[in-house]
């Protein structure tokens, strides 16, 4: 099956320092979803792309569908102590309806 | 507009125990699925459905059971429970026509112990 690979596994940053991260893939991908888990929650959608080269914003997040359809950016700007928790990547390939999850960023922020 | 709700929250099997997951979403959404998530991993599809009376395996079936009698419910069933089951599990639920398409919505999830 597919698979994502998300790096970096985990970041510690200062506060107000900007963030990237990404996920790539082997395969080609029709979907591209960023998620954000709290401690003992589900993760909660942040932003949804859908076609290559995309570029979506929610408020200090930026995400962007990569040209080749096999990878994917997020990047915070500004970082502040409630961005804490870890980021995920999922993709849809184009025949299906199921997400394949990358195995997620941590991050933490120092005030 | 509850979204989806997972019940118990948290649960405590003896091997070999049979028990249902149950998830339930208020959204109308075709699609749901089952989710488990390992410490310090990202998460790995049970079981999904595309609709009531349809359902399909994901990438670790073994030993899970679903069916999809209504639109808005999609239980999980452990056959017989083993320690390897240990995990948290969530439920999810998305719409290929309602905005964000193919944006699943998950539960808050059930916190699983086998011992």
């Amino acid at each position: 099956g597919q698979q994502l690979n998300q790096s970096p596994q985990s970041m510690f940053i200062q506060e107000g320092e900007d963030v990237s991260m990404n996920c790539t893939s082997s395969s080609i991908f029709n979907t591209w979803l960023w998620y954000k888990q709290d401690p003992g929650e589900g993760p909660v959608l942040l932003i949804a792309l859908y076609k290559a080269g995309e570029l979506t914003s929610n408020g200090r997040l930026t995400a962007q569908f990569g040209i080749t359809r096999k990878d994917s950016f997020l990047n915070i700007s500004a970082s502040i102590p409630s961005d804490v928790g870890i980021y995920f990547c999922a993709g849809r390939v184009n025949a299906g309806n199921m997400l394949t999850f990358g195995g997620g960023t941590r991050l933490m922020v120092k005030p | 507009n509850a979204g989806v709700t997972q019940t118990p929250k948290f649960q405590v099997l003896k091997t070999g125990q049979s028990m249902t997951l149950q998830c339930a979403q208020d959204m109308n959404h075709e699609y749901m699925s089952w989710y488990r998530q390992d410490p310090g991993m990202g998460l790995r599809l049970i079981h999904y459905s595309v609709g009531a009376g349809i359902t399909d395996q994901g990438e670790v079936p073994n030993g899970y059971n679903v069916s999809r009698s209504t639109t808005e419910d999609f239980p999980l069933r452990l056959l017989s429970a083993a320690p390897s089951q240990t995990s948290v599990y969530f439920c999810a639920s998305s719409s290929p026509d309602k905005l964000p398409s193919y944006g699943y919505t998950f539960g808050s999830g059930t916190r699983l112990t086998v011992v």
